[in-house]
């Protein structure tokens, strides 16, 4: 069984400071994990993912993430926050089933950047 | 960029009136996936589909539920007689293989409305 906890429901920065999301996972085997962004009336959109090649994993729009086996966390950030960059983000684990890859997807983190 | 396309993008419909989601999958994909996300709720894995079956499906993909792909673009999803807990957000999404790990790409959705 895999799972997500997204351990903010609400995360609210500046523009111009740093954005933290958090999230940890359970995997009772190697797992993959993504983060996805989904922006108000549109689709999921990956903004990168870790398949245990680096660590660190840079994506879209100068976000990264770290894999942190030890504690087994996947958290997102970037260093300065955007206007644009609100919206709300979804952390993912996938595992290969009988026919398909299958996401688990956390319950989300709405970002909120204010002026 | 090729992306994956759904329509309706809104739907209204009586409750008991049959639904059917149409999705048009990128081009070189092989696996296709559905799932929905409730207003409020985390994004739920309903069904994943390869070589014109259906590979995978969860607990909440009963009888009322059936996938399709009638040609060689298009792949459907079909509700029978709808519930008010139908109504939803519905994501068609794929991916050119089923290993964890592979990008599973999105659409912007099919916003379902039962009254």
């Amino acid at each position: 069984a895999q799972s997500v906890t997204q351990l903010d429901s609400h995360v609210s920065v500046s523009e111009g400071t740093p954005v933290l999301l958090r999230c940890n996972y359970s995997s009772s085997y190697s797992p993959s994990l993504f983060w996805y962004v989904q922006h108000p009336n549109k689709g999921l959109q990956l903004l990168l993912k870790y398949t245990s090649a680096a660590t660190l994993v840079k994506g879209i729009n100068g976000f990264e993430a770290e894999f942190k086996k030890s504690e087994t966390s996947f958290h997102l950030t970037k260093p300065s926050a955007h206007m644009s960059d609100a919206a709300e983000y979804f952390c993912v684990v996938s595992g290969p089933t009988g026919g398909g890859n299958k996401l688990t997807f956390g319950t989300g983190t709405q970002l909120k950047v204010e002026l | 960029e090729p992306e994956v396309t759904q329509t309706p993008s809104h739907q209204v419909t009586q409750m008991g009136q049959e639904v059917i989601l149409r999705c048009v999958p990128i081009s070189n994909h092989l696996y296709f996936y559905w799932y929905r996300q409730i207003l409020g709720q985390k994004v739920e894995f309903l069904v994943s589909f390869y070589n014109n079956e259906i590979s995978e499906k969860s607990e909440i993909f009963d009888d009322q539920f059936s996938v399709e792909r009638p040609d060689g673009s298009n792949f459907t999803l079909k509700i029978r007689s709808t519930k008010l807990e139908d109504s939803a957000m519905y994501f068609c999404a794929s991916s050119v293989s089923g290993s964890s790990g592979n990008t599973i790409y999105f659409g912007e959705g099919s916003w379902l409305t039962v009254v």
